[in-house]
């Protein structure tokens, strides 16, 4: 079981809003930069928000990410069916001195 | 464009010994810390490893401390994973990843299965 808790799936209709919560702790979101990976059925993650709420070159602004306190959350708007895929939030935790990630959630696009 | 593409995979009993190698190309490899994560099949991802630019500092996660050891050839821009007396439990794809943290790009991955 994960220490980063997400919800296991979500879904939503192309062109709304969804949003994929992530649910930490003290020792982790709650004092260290939170980070977003996409992976697509059989291929490798590819990171898609670090430190918290940035995006890398070639992310759309469709994608954005926020936390408070404990919690993080990837906000992605303009659905579209190509964004169906899993997303990991990440953080590195101080308890263990190490990177966790979260369980991952299922996106579909309806 | 950065490139890690990782080898050594197979099929492996359970209490044997397997390298998986990362070669990389794209960027100073000299200049970065290098990551090891996995995934288990239809599990999330596991970080297990990285090491530093000079390979002079290592870092390992609980679960692999004592079995795993990652090292790294600067001549070659290659990075190693040595995994002794593997277990079931240790069945995964294993990614090679650019940087500690956040890991920034990814391999492929290579498929490690221990079973007998």
């Amino acid at each position: 079981q994960s220490v980063l808790t997400q919800p296991p799936s979500a879904s939503a209709t192309p062109g709304q809003r969804v949003s994929i919560s992530c649910s930490g702790s003290s020792s982790n979101i709650g004092s260290n930069y939170v980070h977003w990976y996409q992976q697509f059925s059989g291929t490798a993650p590819k990171l898609l928000i670090y430190n918290t709420d940035q995006r890398p070159s070639g992310v759309p602004d469709r994608f954005s990410a926020s936390k408070s306190a404990t919690s993080a959350s990837l906000a992605i708007s303009g659905l579209r069916s190509e964004d169906e895929a899993d997303y990991y939030c990440a953080a590195w935790d101080d308890s263990v001195s190490g990177p966790l990630f979260g369980g991952g959630t299922k996106l579909t696009v309806l | 464009e950065v490139h890690l593409l990782e080898s050594g995979g197979g099929l492996i009993q359970p209490g044997g010994s397997l390298r998986l190698s990362c070669a990389a190309s794209g960027f100073t490899f000299s200049t970065f810390a290098m990551s090891w994560v996995r995934q288990a099949p239809g599990k999330g991802l596991e970080w297990l490893s990285a090491t530093t630019g000079s390979g002079g500092s290592t870092y390992y996660a609980d679960a692999v401390k004592g079995r795993f050891t990652i090292s790294r050839d600067n001549s070659k821009n290659t990075l190693y994973l040595q995994m002794n007396n593997l277990r079931v439990d240790d069945t995964a794809v294993y990614y090679c990843g650019k940087d500690h943290w956040p890991v920034d790009y990814w391999g492929q991955g290579t498929l490690v299965t221990v079973s007998s």
